[in-house]
């Protein structure tokens, strides 16, 4: 039973241009939220996090929006570069002790 | 460098044979996982440990048995492989969720 969904499966978004990347979960039991990004033949690399109890978190190019009510979150990538080309994982979290992570979206910069 | 690093990173092998996985993290962590991603890249916990102290065994089969001789070592032990056990095997640690989990690069087993 998935609590985490990626609904999309890929994005492409020229460089220069806004990424959305959409997530929603189930667990109204989930306090923490994180964004991974992950290359092809290396493990997840760990971008951007959110508490429940805030509704945005800033950090650089990355910003991360969530809304508790709707149980979903995003993150935005503003500008895309094409080295932001990879697998972006939504992970939600109830304790420290594990992540639940969604299936992933493959984001494609063009030139 | 400072890293989780988790060997071999490529393991082949048939059938029914005991495998091991070997992790290591230098970042001075409590916390260590194991996860799975099968087919469909999906990430699914294994195991927690902190403190050498097993948190959470998410309904994983007997056949997998996880030790940490100390929090900077969490290693995992597979018995008689089965050809559904192929997947990509990540190695984590983490100190916080702030932060993150910090991740090996997968260990890609294929039982044959």
């Amino acid at each position: 039973d998935q609590q985490v969904k990626q609904n999309s499966p890929s994005l492409s978004v020229q460089e220069g241009r806004i990424s959305i990347l959409n997530c929603d979960y189930t667990n109204s039991m989930f306090d923490y939220f994180l964004w991974y990004k992950k290359y092809p033949a290396e493990g997840p690399t760990f971008l951007i996090s959110i508490s429940s109890i805030k509704d945005k978190n800033e950090d650089g190019r990355f910003t991360v929006f969530l809304n508790k009510s709707a149980k979903h979150l995003s993150l935005h990538i503003v500008p895309s570069q094409p080295g932001d080309s990879a697998v972006y994982f939504c992970a939600a979290s109830e304790n420290d002790y594990k992540l639940s992570f969604g299936a992933g979206t493959t984001v494609t910069v063009r030139a | 460098d400072t890293a989780v690093s988790q060997t071999p990173k490529y393991l082949v092998t048939q059938m029914g044979n005991d495998k091991s996985i070997k992790c290591e993290q230098n970042l001075g962590h409590d916390t260590m996982y194991w996860y799975k991603q099968d087919s469909k890249k999906f990430l699914k916990i294994m195991f927690s440990y902190n403190n050498k102290e097993l948190i959470i065994n998410e309904t994983v089969p007997n056949r997998f048995s996880p030790k940490s001789p100390d929090k900077a070592h969490l290693n995992l032990h597979i018995n008689s492989l089965e050809l559904g056990d192929s997947a990509v095997y990540f190695c984590a640690s983490s100190e916080t969720l702030v932060y993150g989990y910090t991740f090996g690069s997968g260990t890609r087993l294929t039982v044959v």
